[in-house]
């Protein structure tokens, strides 16, 4: 199974500030065929399901505010938040879906106001 | 808008039995894989289990492995997570998930979940 690994386990950013959290992959989840990274990024608030915010490393879906972004190849990816808002506050994790039946989820980054 | 709602939680003892159902609506059902996501409380994101659209592409998580059986019955729109052999362990919330594909994906709507309590 590909491991993925999230760091930091936790991140306190102030109001207006960036924050950056980081996925690395046992392995290489970019697929050559279609070009394509498959990794993706969820957040999760309390009391709430996770919510997907990005696809194929660096896709954001649709309602999801520009200062998240995604970035990354290989087996190493960075989601940013380029000014951090009260709202984001949250629990993210990265997921890998390139070796899958079942794909693998990072351990989660906690994110917090400082 | 894709919904899941998933039923079927609830407190069981060591070694039952317990089967979750996830009913699904506003998308094609049989078009998208489908998967059982777990999360202990406080804990991380698990995926316990997944099926292709048509249930023949199937994988389990190595802690569930020979005890977990999903299925789908693609004309009542539902999934479905038949848990044996129960274990303290298993405890935790259980999402239905929407993949995002027929088979390979994302994860692209969530139920709210149902919780499964584990517990003597």
């Amino acid at each position: 199974d590909i491991v993925m690994t999230q760091s930091p386990d936790s991140l306190a950013v102030s109001l207006g500030e960036r924050a950056t959290i980081n996925c690395k992959s046992s392995q290489s989840v970019f697929y050559s065929s279609n070009n394509k990274n498959y990794l993706a990024w969820y957040q999760q608030k309390p009391g709430q399901p996770p919510k997907l915010l990005i696809s194929w490393a660096s896709t954001r879906e649709a309602g999801v505010p520009d200062r998240f972004s995604g970035s990354g190849s290989g087996t190493d990816f960075t989601l940013t938040i380029s000014s951090l808002q009260a709202e984001d506050v949250a629990v993210y994790f990265c997921q890998q879906y390139y070796s899958a039946p079942p794909c693998t989820f990072g351990q989660g980054t906690k994110l917090e106001i400082k | 808008e894709a919904q899941l709602v998933e039923s079927g939680g609830g407190l069981v003892q060591p070694g039952r039995s317990l089967r979750l159902s996830c009913a699904a609506s506003g998308f094609t059902f049989h078009d998208y894989a489908m998967h059982w996501v777990r999360q202990a409380p406080g804990k991380g994101l698990e995926v316990v289990a997944s099926t292709s659209w048509n249930g023949e592409g199937i994988g389990y998580a190595d802690s569930v492995k020979g005890r977990f059986t999903i299925s789908r019955d693609n004309g009542q729109n539902s999934l479905y997570l038949q848990m044996n052999s129960l274990r303290v362990e298993d405890t935790a919330f259980y999402y239905c998930a929407k993949g995002s594909a027929y088979s390979k994906g994302y994860f692209d709507s969530w139920g709210q979940g149902t919780l499964v309590t584990v517990s003597s």
